[in-house]
Parts: structure tokens; sequence; C-alpha cells
């Protein structure tokens, strides 16, 4: 069983319309999670890293959700763009520093006009 | 450069050939990472470095797997008696010493036929 579990799989939403993509993760100990963008046939972008001690951070239109007790985390996407469609990745960290990044295999996201 | 770039951007081969596959990450970070990505699937962690030193290999699939930082800058992931199996795309990412946010290459796409 994948450590970093994503739903859900993909979605289809308008353009303008908000969306909350979900993470749910069992690595542990656990350092931090992070949020990435990725663009079809490129890397993966950072949005967001939280440490084990916050509760939400924001990136413009992006805002990510942690619950280090249920081991939850979310991405709301606001006011979505064509340019939002992108595969979404959560990351979980298992210690801090450098140590080896579990990667959930991704939300694909589609905003179509 | 600006950023991490990888070389080739494809690669194809015929089962059983030799391939080596080059990461240039940003100029000055300490750390680089290789990951490997299967099609609808999250980055899974080969190997890392920190300068020359390998400090993690414990990802690497196969002893055909072999990563190298001789200078502690650019890295060469080569993969010998490539099999279809080994298809998927690299992905490397490097941070610096004082960031925890990893920065990828738009990675080598490789074909195995």
């Amino acid at each position: 069983k994948n450590q970093v579990e994503q739903s859900p799989q993909s979605l289809i939403i308008l353009e303008g319309k908000n969306c909350t993509l979900q993470c749910n993760y069992t690595v542990s100990p656990f350092s931090n999670l992070r949020w990435y963008k990725q663009d079809t046939g490129r890397g993966p972008v950072s949005l967001t890293i939280m440490t084990f001690s916050e509760n939400t951070k924001s990136n413009g239109r992006y805002t990510a959700t942690l619950d280090a007790d249920t081991k939850q985390s979310s991405l709301h996407i606001t006011a979505s763009q064509l340019s939002d469609s992108a595969s979404y990745i959560c990351v979980v960290n298992k210690l801090s520093g450098n140590t080896p990044l579990v990667f959930g295999k991704g939300t694909r996201l589609s905003v179509i006009a | 450069g600006a950023g991490v770039s990888q070389s080739p951007r494809y690669k194809v081969a015929k089962r059983g050939q030799d391939v080596a596959l080059r990461c240039d990450p940003i100029s000055g970070h300490v750390s680089l990472f290789w990951y490997q990505q299967a099609l609808g699937q999250g980055p899974e962690f080969l190997t890392y470095f920190q300068n020359e030193a390998q400090l993690d290999k414990s990802g690497l699939p196969s002893d055909r797997f072999f990563a190298e930082r001789p200078e502690g800058s650019v890295s060469t992931l080569k993969i010998q008696r490539t099999q279809q199996e080994d298809s998927a795309v690299y992905l490397c990412a490097s941070t610096g010493q004082a960031g925890n946010i990893q920065y990828f290459g738009a990675g080598t796409r490789l074909s195995v036929l």
C-alpha cells in the first residue's frame, strides 16, 4: 500500500470554479508535507511546504491545509485557470533535511473553458 | 543556467543497450537527487548525493543502475543492459544547502524497445 494516497485520481472542472484535492499519508515519523505541480513533460514545481506544526499555507490561488493528527492534507485551488491543468503531487518528507521524499501518484486536474 | 538541466530529453534504446543520462544541477546546489517516474505515477526515489558523496542509493532497483557525481556538480545516471521495465522518465532535482525546496529538471524520457 502506498504511503501517500491522493484523491481523486483525476478531475475535470470548468474555468473559474474552485476545487479541492486530498492527500492521506501514513509516513511516520513525519517532518513536512509538500504539494508540487507537474505540467505535462516537465519536472515538478514546488507550490507549498508545511512543517508538522503548520495548519495552512497559501501561495496565490493555492491554499494547502494540514491535519497532522489525522495525517490528511488538502490543496484548494480558487478561481481555476486553464493553466492550472496539471498533475498535483503530494509529497511527505520522512525526516528533516534531504532524506528521501515519499511521493503520491498525483491528481490529474483538467480545467476546461 | 538558471535551472536544473537534463540531457538528453528523450532517449530510445534497444533492450540490452547501456545508456547514460546527465544532470546539471543549479550552480552551487549541494544536494542532488535522482527519481524514476513511470507513466501515471509519482516520482520514486533512486539515489541522493551531497557534493560528490553518494549518501543514499537505496532506491536503485538493481545493480544495473549506477550513479556518480565525481566533482560534486554534474551527475550521470547509468543504466546497463537496459530492460523494457526501465522505460520511464528519469528526473533529477537539486537543493541548496540552506533550502528545503527541491528544484526539478524536465527529465529524460527513456524508452526501451
